[in-house]
């Protein structure tokens, strides 16, 4: 999979609108952009995820930029729930030969306070 | 319906011993998937079953692990004989056709493993 950049750590308050940045210059034309998400003490779960067109759903908003070099994960109002650390993922869809594992690289840790 | 289940939630466990972790995918998901984290790294792929069949074993660090998928339902991860090293966190996930790359992973809550 292709490498993506994400800043180590994020602040938001509650209740406000939170944009998680994601780099992915090297993305090819038929990979796929997943975001999942660790909240303290639990395994991974799976948030959003999209091609080229930005992607809604009830968790978060996936904006990608036209020429998909970038994108970003858009939590609308920020809860104390959304705590964790956020993963941008890329995937081939056809992983025959490139293997199924999601590669998680570092995240962003997001921080949210009251 | 029932997500992805691990047991235990904890180990601790001696170096040299022998530990033996289970993960109950959700039913009818054919993928599983272990990964791991250990202390200040990176979430890390181990392997893949495809039902009762290990399709991609990459990520396995050494011969120390054995995993199965015996009837390709749960699986079983065996640290034999466990080192300091491997303590972490060891996730499991499933999923449905993994015939695409798009296909959501459901993660299970990970057992920790102490290795004193």
């Amino acid at each position: 999979d292709a490498k993506t950049t994400q800043p180590n750590s994020m602040e938001s308050n509650e209740e406000e609108p939170v944009h998680l940045p994601c780099n992915h210059s090297t993305i090819s034309g038929t990979d796929y952009i997943h975001w999942y998400r660790q909240l303290p003490s639990q395994g991974p779960e799976y948030v959003i995820h999209g091609l080229t067109s930005n992607v809604n759903n009830r968790m978060a908003s996936l904006a990608i930029a036209e020429d998909r070099k970038s994108s970003t994960l858009i939590l609308h109002r920020a809860t104390l729930r959304d705590a964790a650390v956020y993963y941008c993922i890329l995937r081939d869809p056809y992983p025959f030969n490139s293997g199924y594992a999601l590669n998680f690289g570092k995240g962003t840790s997001l921080l949210v306070t009251p | 319906e029932a997500g992805v289940t691990q047991f235990p939630s904890h180990s601790v466990i001696e170096k040299g011993q022998t530990v033996t972790l289970r993960c109950d995918p959700i039913s009818g998901h054919d993928n599983l998937y272990w990964y791991r984290r250990v202390m200040g790294k990176e979430i890390k792929f181990l392997l893949h079953f495809v039902k009762e069949s290990k399709q991609d074993e990459s990520g396995m660090p050494n011969n120390r692990f054995l995993a199965e998928r015996t009837g390709g339902t749960y699986s079983t991860l065996k640290v034999q004989p466990a080192e300091l090293e491997d303590s972490g966190v060891y996730f499991c996930a499933s999923s449905q056709d993994g015939g695409t790359g798009y296909n959501e992973q459901f993660f299970g809550p990970g057992t920790r493993l102490t290795v004193l």
